[in-house]
């Protein structure tokens, strides 16, 4: 079985700052990592994904992700945030393929504070 | 380019009645999904359909049913409403299931509050 954990269910920021949302996920088998983001009132959209390959995986709006196997963590880094940033940030995991086997962590509320 | 189209976008019931909810793509994708989203729970899978004419249960399914109406169009049905059951609801697709190079791609919800 697999699962995510996502600690921390809200983070504020401020504007400009840099930011860390965590991600640690367990399972036996080799996984697939995702980072998605709701915006108020809309669906998700992927920021990012872990397939194979590079361990650090840059996404869209100037965000990146480090896959570490040893310590089976998946945090999402941005360097400095907007204003615009501020949404739900979900991690996920998919230990076999097909979507139909994702799992979703519950999410972290990124507040950026002008 | 409407993408993943879910109506209607808010919705208040009565314990005991029934609804369903719509999703249509005009991606011409072959999988689709319906999610909840709770607070502090994340996304919850309900049901799947892998391709046009099947279905299958995911994490939730209890007091939903599916119909997979044709390629495009994947609604889900609750019979007799619960409080339960409020929540924010959520349909995904894909070109394909396992295609985990590429990303699911959502409507806007629908919010359900069962009073």
């Amino acid at each position: 079985a697999q699962s995510v954990t996502q600690l921390d269910s809200q983070v504020p920021v401020f504007e400009e700052a840099p930011v860390e949302l965590r991600c640690n996920y367990s399972s036996s088998v080799s996984v697939y990592l995702f980072w998605y983001v709701q915006y108020p009132n809309q669906g998700l959209q992927l920021l990012l994904k872990y397939l194979s390959g590079s361990t650090l995986v840059k996404g869209i709006n100037g965000f990146e992700a480090e896959f570490n196997k040893s310590q089976t963590s998946f945090h999402l880094r941005k360097p400095s945030v907007h204003i615009s940033d501020t949404a739900e940030y979900f991690c996920a995991v998919s230990a076999s393929g097909g979507y139909q086997k994702v799992t979703f962590g519950t999410g972290t509320k990124l507040q950026v504070i002008p | 380019n409407a993408g993943v189209t879910q109506t209607p976008k808010f919705q208040v019931l009565k314990t005991g009645q029934s609804m369903t909810l719509q999703c249509a793509q005009d991606m011409n994708h072959n999988s689709m999904y319906w999610y909840r989203q709770d607070p502090g729970m994340g996304l919850r899978l309900i049901y799947y359909s892998a391709s046009e004419g099947t279905t299958d249960k995911g994490e939730v399914p209890n007091g939903y049913n599916v119909s997979r109406l044709n390629k495009r169009e994947f609604s889900l049905r609750l019979e007799s409403a619960a409080p339960s059951q409020t929540s924010v609801y959520f349909c995904a697709s894909i070109f394909d299931k396992g295609a985990l190079n590429s990303p699911l791609h959502f409507g806007n919800g629908t919010r359900l509050t069962v009073t």
